[in-house]
């Protein structure tokens, strides 16, 4: 089974900040993917990528296949980005089955 | 588009009842799971469906059934529900390796 470690579990920032949150997954795999969940909300998929970087507005993610690491940037962060951010990564039996981090969670203070 | 739906968004049973959780997509997504989430615990897989008439089970089955109705709908059945059970569970779609998309969830409290 692929293991997905994240870090920090707990990370808080003032408004404006840069943030990193870190995912590493033991076992090499086809792709990525980045979660993020509001308190008390449901689950948005933010991201999927299997190599480089991708961007979609403050947010951008990327991925070092080679050291099975891969990060989720926020710039000038927001007191709204306050959320649970979840890394997965594809089952190593069954790539459609999911593998999910701890999760990060993220307060974003103004 | 509705996306994920599931029903109902809050559930109270109490201990040895039963009840279904309904799940359905209108994205034409082959496959679908269902997922529960515990504090600290994440999120967990206890069923999916690689596609229409297949399903399989994942890390936490027990207590469990489902049904593939359709290529939409895929539902989760509680046959005698254990306070264990007290949990939140996610409904998800995606095509093949793709992206999932998540229902908004249903807040079940056993008692």
């Amino acid at each position: 089974k692929n293991e997905v470690e994240q870090s920090p579990q707990n990370l808080t920032a003032q408004e404006g900040e840069f943030i990193t949150i870190n995912c590493s997954y033991s076992v090499g795999i086809s792709a990525l993917h980045w979660l993020q969940q509001h308190p008390g909300g449901g689950i948005v998929s933010l991201f999927m990528l299997s190599s480089g970087k991708k961007k979609h507005g403050r947010l951008i993610a990327t991925i070092n296949i080679q050291e099975k690491h891969s990060s989720l940037h926020i710039t000038a962060s927001h007191p709204r980005d306050s959320a649970v951010y979840i890394c997965a990564v594809p089952d190593m039996e069954y790539g459609n089955k999911l593998v999910f981090g701890a999760g990060t969670i993220l307060r974003v203070k103004s | 588009n509705a996306g994920v739906t599931q029903t109902p968004k809050f559930q109270v049973l109490k201990t040895g009842q039963s009840m279904t959780l309904q799940c359905a997509q209108d994205m034409n997504h082959n496959s679908m799971y269902w997922y529960r989430q515990d504090p600290g615990m994440g999120l967990r897989l206890i069923y999916y469906s690689a596609s229409e008439g297949t399903t399989d089970k994942g890390e936490v089955p027990n207590g469990y059934n489902v049904s593939r109705l359709n290529k939409r709908e895929f539902s989760l059945r509680l046959e005698s529900a254990a306070p264990s059970q007290t949990s939140v569970y996610f409904c998800a779609s995606s095509e093949i390796l793709g992206e999932q998309y998540f229902g908004p969830g249903t807040r079940l409290t056993v008692t």
